[in-house]
């Protein structure tokens, strides 16, 4: 099975701040990496595959970068709304698996 | 807009058979659908896939517990996990998707206990 890793564990940031989130699988993955927020009691949401492709709707601020083992997830400026957990996942082969997670919270 | 509903019991007793159901609306159940599962305090598990050919995809941790399908004519899809146990504690989620291509829908998911 391919690890991800994700880092840091967690974050404290204040509205308006950059927040970027390491992804690293522990082989070459090309660009199969999804991005999701999820926030406690919800259903997770996509925000990013083939690791840079925006989903409909979701808001600018977010963006994603890299290919083969590393990844990085960037919130631009932090809205209050974007207080969640983030998870990468690989589609590049089965059984597809997840990072453990980045919490985002308010500093 | 998709939606999706998970619906099961809420306690399961240990070697006794998880089943559950995925209600989906707002979209013909077509493609390929998952099971994922978060244990509490860890990583998000995908457990398989379906597609409504009856193809699965199982995680070769779960396989030879596992079965799941689709109910085409009810638009949900299913899964069966026999020989619970506490491990198989966890918020069990569907969603559309083949991981493969991402999981787009989900649903709100549903705390199974194996108690």
């Amino acid at each position: 099975d391919i690890q991800m890793t994700q880092s840091p564990s967690s974050l404290s940031a204040s509205v308006g701040d950059r927040v970027t989130i390491s992804c690293r699988p522990s082989q070459n993955i090309r660009s199969y990496l999804t991005w999701y927020q999820h926030k406690p009691g919800s259903a997770p949401k996509l925000l990013i595959s083939a690791a840079s492709s925006l989903q409909s709707g979701v808001p600018t601020r977010f963006s994603g970068s890299g290919s083969g083992t590393d990844f990085t997830l960037t919130i631009s400026s932090l809205q209050p709304e974007d207080f969640a957990t983030y998870y990468c996942q690989q589609s590049f082969s089965l059984p597809f698996t997840f990072g453990p997670g980045t919490k985002v919270d308010i500093k | 807009q998709v939606q999706l509903q998970e619906s099961g019991p809420g306690l399961v007793k240990p070697s006794e058979t998880l089943s559950l159901n995925c209600s989906v609306s707002g979209d013909s159940i077509s493609g390929y659908w998952s099971w994922i599962r978060q244990p509490a305090g860890k990583r998000l598990e995908w457990i398989g896939r379906v597609d409504t050919s009856g193809r699965t995809d199982y995680n070769p941790s779960l396989r030879s517990r596992l079965t799941m399908s689709v109910d085409t004519s009810r638009n949900q899809f299913s899964l069966r996990l026999t020989s619970a146990t506490a491990a198989d504690t966890a918020v069990y989620y569907c969603a559309r998707g083949s991981g493969s291509r991402p999981f787009d829908y989900w649903g709100q998911g549903i705390l199974i206990t194996v108690s």
